[in-house]
């Protein structure tokens, strides 16, 4: 069955600290990987895609990496601000073509305070 | 930057109303999709259509159905509300060429 975890399922942290939020993923085939952020009643927003040959993707502050082969994902946010306090959500692509199926994971629930 | 339009960002309707969400993208994209967001859940499809009057079901489709009439918008129906219907209703477009861009959102309760 096609899955994606992610961990932990909140977390606090204080401004200015780094943190790093984990996805793990059963889906196959995998065609790429894709972290979002979506802040509280809003639609979710691309922060990086990574493809089966790319091992890290930066951002600003946000830096991706993806093992493929122990199938695990990690976004790292430097240097906190008030503003990345919103849902992160790690979401995996199976299969090829255009309209190829997505497997969202339930998001990790940042809250970063002064 | 490819906007997707919800017409609405929340709505409060009655049990057995027939409700309508709308969905509008600005691109020629020939992709749009309707997910819902619920409290550990996350999204799940609800449908999809690949282009006009093309529609597929997703993985939750009960209680459900679309329109597409044009190629920029894409309209999710509940032909009769229940209370179980309660939540975010994401409309998104793209695919692996493009990326996927989602819609602010429509936050519906049934009452």
């Amino acid at each position: 069955k096609n899955q994606v975890e992610q961990s932990p399922q909140s977390l606090i942290i204080l401004e200015g600290k780094n943190c790093t939020l984990q996805c793990n993923y059963t889906v196959s085939p995998f065609s790429n990987l894709r972290w979002y952020k979506q802040d509280t009643g809003r639609g979710p927003v691309s922060l990086t895609i990574m493809t089966f040959s790319e091992n890290t993707k930066s951002n600003g502050r946000y830096t991706a990496t993806l093992d493929a082969d122990t199938k695990q994902s990690s976004l790292h946010i430097t240097a906190s601000q008030l503003s990345d306090s919103a849902s992160y959500i790690c979401v995996v692509s199976a299969g090829g073509g255009a309209t190829n199926k997505l497997i969202f994971g339930t998001g990790t629930l940042l809250a970063v305070q002064p | 930057d490819v906007k997707v339009t919800q017409s609405s960002r929340y709505l409060v309707k009655r049990t057995g109303e027939k409700v309508f969400l709308e969905c509008v993208q600005d691109m020629d994209h020939e992709n749009m999709f309707w997910y819902r967001q619920d409290p550990g859940l996350g999204l799940r499809l609800i449908y999809f259509s690949y282009d006009v009057k093309m529609k597929e079901k997703g993985d939750i489709p009960e209680g459900y159905s679309v329109s597409r009439e044009k190629k920029e918008r894409f309209s999710l129906i509940l032909e009769s509300a229940s209370t179980n219907q309660t939540s975010m209703y994401l409309c998104a477009t793209g695919g692996t060429v493009y990326g996927y861009t989602f819609g602010s959102g429509t936050r519906l309760t049934v009452v």
